[in-house]
């Protein structure tokens, strides 16, 4: 079963900041915070991946809150192409030797 | 640099027949993955490869799927004989040195 509940759906402006949120309070100390989307008819596609630190790259900002059991990714500025169902995911190690088991995620919708 | 490459895209079969799926990972991903998408799910993990051993086939119907990955590189996954219930998309993943997996487009395949 999946470590990680979030809400089944979100809505947002395009242009403004996407925060989407994900619990996962039985995290263990050494599992990291996965980001994952699935765009309509496409593989999941990567998006970030954290341990305790705030991460950032081109695509999306990653917050870890101090006590691990819960997390936000945040879209800066999302775009019509943002709409996808995300997946947040917890696993052990770096996560190439472990199985991904994804939730039901959740469907953002950006709006015109 | 280019994706993980999978072909056919689509595949529509009639029960019985057997079907094999292709998957070229991302060039020197040591780590290759093959997960099952029923509709409206997330992506199941059916096996896993570390070069060319499968350390993880727990999830694999073994009875009618196989899978294999020559020379460590590309690999195969076919279902002989197919049933209706397998009708979902393939998706096929790689990583490299336990860093995040990628995914393929998938393959989706239709059993009649």
């Amino acid at each position: 079963d999946a470590k990680t509940t979030q809400p089944p759906s979100m809505d947002c402006a395009e242009g403004r900041a996407a925060n989407l949120p994900c619990n996962h309070s039985t995290i263990s100390g050494n599992e990291y915070v996965y980001w994952y989307r699935q765009i309509h008819s496409q593989g999941p596609q990567y998006i970030i991946h954290g341990l305790k630190n705030n991460e950032t790259n081109e695509m999306a900002s990653l917050i870890i809150t101090e006590d691990r059991k819960s997390s936000t990714l945040i879209l800066p500025h999302a775009t019509l192409r943002d709409t996808a169902v995300y997946y947040c995911i917890v696993m052990m190690g770096q996560g190439g030797s472990e199985k991904l088991v994804f939730g039901k995620g959740m469907k953002l919708t950006v709006n015109p | 640099e280019a994706g993980v490459v999978q072909s056919p895209r689509y595949k529509i079969i009639e029960k019985k027949q057997p079907v094999a799926f292709w998957c070229n990972p991302i060039s020197g991903h040591n780590t290759l993955y093959w997960y099952l998408q029923n509709l409206g799910q997330g992506p199941e993990l059916l096996i896993r490869y570390e070069n060319e051993e499968a350390v993880d086939d727990s999830q694999l119907p073994k009875d009618r799927f196989s899978a294999e990955r020559l020379k460590g590189v590309d690999s195969t996954l076919k279902i002989q004989p197919a049933e209706l219930g397998d009708s979902a998309v393939y998706l096929c993943a790689s990583s490299i040195n336990k860093g995040p997996q990628f995914f393929g487009p998938g393959t989706r395949l239709t059993v009649l």
